[in-house]
């Protein structure tokens, strides 16, 4: 398994606008998962991508993968306070997943 | 339907007391993990079991054992515990299928060792 390095760190930004946080990985990948974590809380899956896929939709969310680079955004169009949280990715695999630090997303109303 | 359920969910110990803390699934999953995360940090994998009768070492194993007593359940015991083991423990299931490994979390267990 290897970890994700989510970028940035930490974004803040106002209601209705979009967000996006990216994540890094060093070796080659099946697939990517994100997940959403809110304050205190266990994590929450919010969508896999696979390695044959460029790009998937959820709701609100888009994720997008480029295994050429080795990375991924989520995108989260129309934000809303709901929306304030950690996000990580967790690239992997079939096995152990590991995580980064995340980005902590804050959403102002 | 209640998931992947965590005991206690507060606990303040001593150090060098002993714990166990207890996850139990109700998904029928065959993998189950346990993590920590301190303030401010992701989650670290402590151990994880792929299936029942199996465990296996994650990043942080030191100072921690592992039971996995059957399919549906997952103990952590602190043989001793130490300061640097106050955090808040998330212990998670699922279940490898189609190529992938979505993982299901509790609610968490916070410790504080004094």
């Amino acid at each position: 398994s290897q970890q994700g390095e989510e970028d940035p760190q930490a974004l803040s930004i106002q209601e209705g606008e979009n967000a996006t946080m990216n994540c890094s990985y060093k070796t080659s990948i099946n697939n990517l998962q994100w997940y959403r974590q809110n304050s205190g809380r266990g994590l929450v899956h919010l969508i896999l991508i696979r390695s044959n896929e460029r790009e998937k939709h959820s709701g609100r969310l888009r994720v997008t993968l480029d295994t050429s680079k080795k990375s991924s955004s989520l995108l989260i169009t129309a934000s809303r306070a709901a929306d304030t949280a950690s996000y990580f990715c967790a690239p992997g695999g079939y096995q152990k997943v590991t995580f980064g630090t995340g980005t902590k997303l804050q959403v102002i109303p | 339907n209640a998931g992947v359920t965590q005991t206690p969910k507060f606990q303040v110990l001593k150090t060098g007391q002993s714990m166990t803390l207890q996850c139990a699934q109700d998904m029928n999953h065959n993998s189950m993990y346990w993590y920590r995360q301190d303030p401010g940090m992701g989650l670290r994998l402590i151990y994880y079991s792929a299936s029942e009768g199996t465990t296996d070492k994650g990043e942080v194993p030191n100072g921690y054992n592992v039971s996995r007593l059957n399919k549906r359940e997952f103990s952590l015991r602190l043989e001793s515990a130490a300061p640097s083991q106050t955090s808040v423990y998330f212990c998670a299931s699922s279940e490898v299928g189609a190529g992938a490994n979505v993982l299901t979390f509790g609610a968490g267990s916070r410790l504080t060792v004094l």
